[in-house]
Formats: C-alpha cells, sequence, structure tokens
C-alpha cells in the first residue's frame, strides 16, 4: 500500500537496551522528521531529514539516533532506552514548500 | 519560538454548532498548516494557506490569514461528533528550515 508505514505499532523495551523505530514512505518524498509526543508538551521534533544522507537535529535529539541510507527508509534508533523516553512516536515526511506533512499512525514505546 | 500557539486550550460544543480555533506565530511565514489528530492516531493534514491568501475553505473549514496580525483562524461549521479532536497550527516555510514545529494545540469535543 502506498503511504507512510511506521513499525512496530506497539514496543515494551527494558531500560539500557537499544530498540530502533522504523518509518518507511513510498512517495519518495525529500523529507521526513520524527516527532515524540507526551502528555502536556504536544509534538517535539526529534531528527528530520531533507534527503538521503542528510540529517538535523530538531528540538529534543539527545538519546536518539537517525540514518536515511535510501529517500524511502528513516529509522530512529534509541541507543540506550530510558524512562523518560516513554513516549508515543510519530514519522512523517513531505515534499516541502507549500506541501502538508503526512503522518505514519505512530509507535507506542514503554521502556521499563 | 518557532510554534504556533493555538486558543483556546480546549473548546466543547454541541453538535451543529461552528468552532473557532485560532493560531498565534511569531516570525514571518510562506504558508500556515492546521492537522487533526484523532485520540491515538496521526496527525492528518487539513489545510494550507499561503501567506499570499487571507481565506481558504474545504469542505467545512473555513482558514483566515492576517499576516501583519501574525494570527490565523480555523472555522469548522455545523460540527459533528466525529470533528472530536485536538487540533494544531504550524506555521512553515524558510525561516522555519521547511520544518514544522507544533503547539500543544486545541482539544475540542464536540457533544452529541
Amino acid at each position: 500500500d502506498a503511504g507512510i508505514t511506521q513499525s512496530p505499532r506497539y514496543k515494551i523495551t527494558e531500560t539500557g537496551r537499544q530498540v530502533t523505530l522504523m518509518c518507511h514512505q513510498t512517495w519518495s518524498h525529500s523529507y521526513m522528521f520524527w516527532y515524540r509526543q507526551d502528555l502536556g508538551h504536544g509534538l517535539r521534533l526529534i531528527y528530520y531529514s531533507a534527503a538521503a544522507d542528510i540529517t538535523d537535529k530538531g528540538e529534543v535529539p539527545d538519546g536518539y539516533v537517525v540514518s536515511r541510507s535510501k529517500t524511502e527508509n528513516f529509522p530512529l534508533t534509541l541507543e540506550s532506552a530510558t524512562r523518560s523516553q516513554t513516549s508515543v512516536y510519530f514519522c512523517a515526511s513531505s515534499d516541502g514548500g507549500n506541501y502538508g506533512y503526512t503522518f505514519g499512525s505512530g509507535t507506542r514505546l514503554t521502556v521499563v | 519560538s518557532q510554534q504556533g500557539e493555538e486558543d483556546p486550550q480546549a473548546l466543547s460544543i454541541q453538535e451543529g454548532e461552528n468552532a473557532t480555533m485560532n493560531c498565534s506565530y511569531k516570525t514571518s511565514i510562506n504558508n500556515l498548516q492546521w492537522y487533526r489528530q484523532n485520540s491515538g492516531r496521526g496527525l492528518v493534514h487539513l489545510i494550507l494557506i499561503r501567506s499570499n491568501e487571507r481565506e481558504k475553505h474545504s469542505g467545512r473549514l473555513r482558514v483566515t490569514l492576517d499576516t501583519s496580525k501574525k494570527s490565523s483562524s480555523l472555522l469548522i461549521t455545523a460540527s459533528r461528533a466525529a470533528d472530536t479532536a485536538s487540533y494544531f497550527c504550524a506555521p512553515g516555510g524558510m525561516e522555519y528550515g521547511n520544518k514544522l514545529v507544533f503547539g500543544a494545540g486545541t482539544i475540542l469535543r464536540v457533544k452529541s
């Protein structure tokens, strides 16, 4: 199916473990983004990418790593998960300019 | 801050009534976008208004933009229970580095 898909949908992990959240889009959009959403904070930008091999930090990048070797994929890795990273993570893509973002359905991550 | 700020924080209306949400921002924009988020879901792009436009319609949605006041409003006419959601505005453009920063949103509850 065309669109933007995130996996897994739900994830429970232990403190200190590495976990990778996947994001895949089928439109060949240039821009991709990772947000986290926590109660009381709205959505906060973690990292974004303007094209393959170009990434940049957002508002809350600490503890996260991203890569973008292919235009369609933008994985987000938590190198050593902490409880404060328990959140809902949303991936989004855009053609840039005067176009809206398309969001994935989110990954609900719980760090215990 | 690069984000839009929505007002009010929460709004409760009866089905059939109109709902108005406001957005203010701080720097110049190329466009301003509105998104809806149903509980537990990703954001859905509703409408984008360019900086040279004053008003835009999409179905029951009407968006206005006043760049002199750095403000926008979203009007939902004849609201339905299905409009119950959080609504976010996001200013966009080169000044924002082609990335969107979201505020806390307006929580709309439509009672049937």
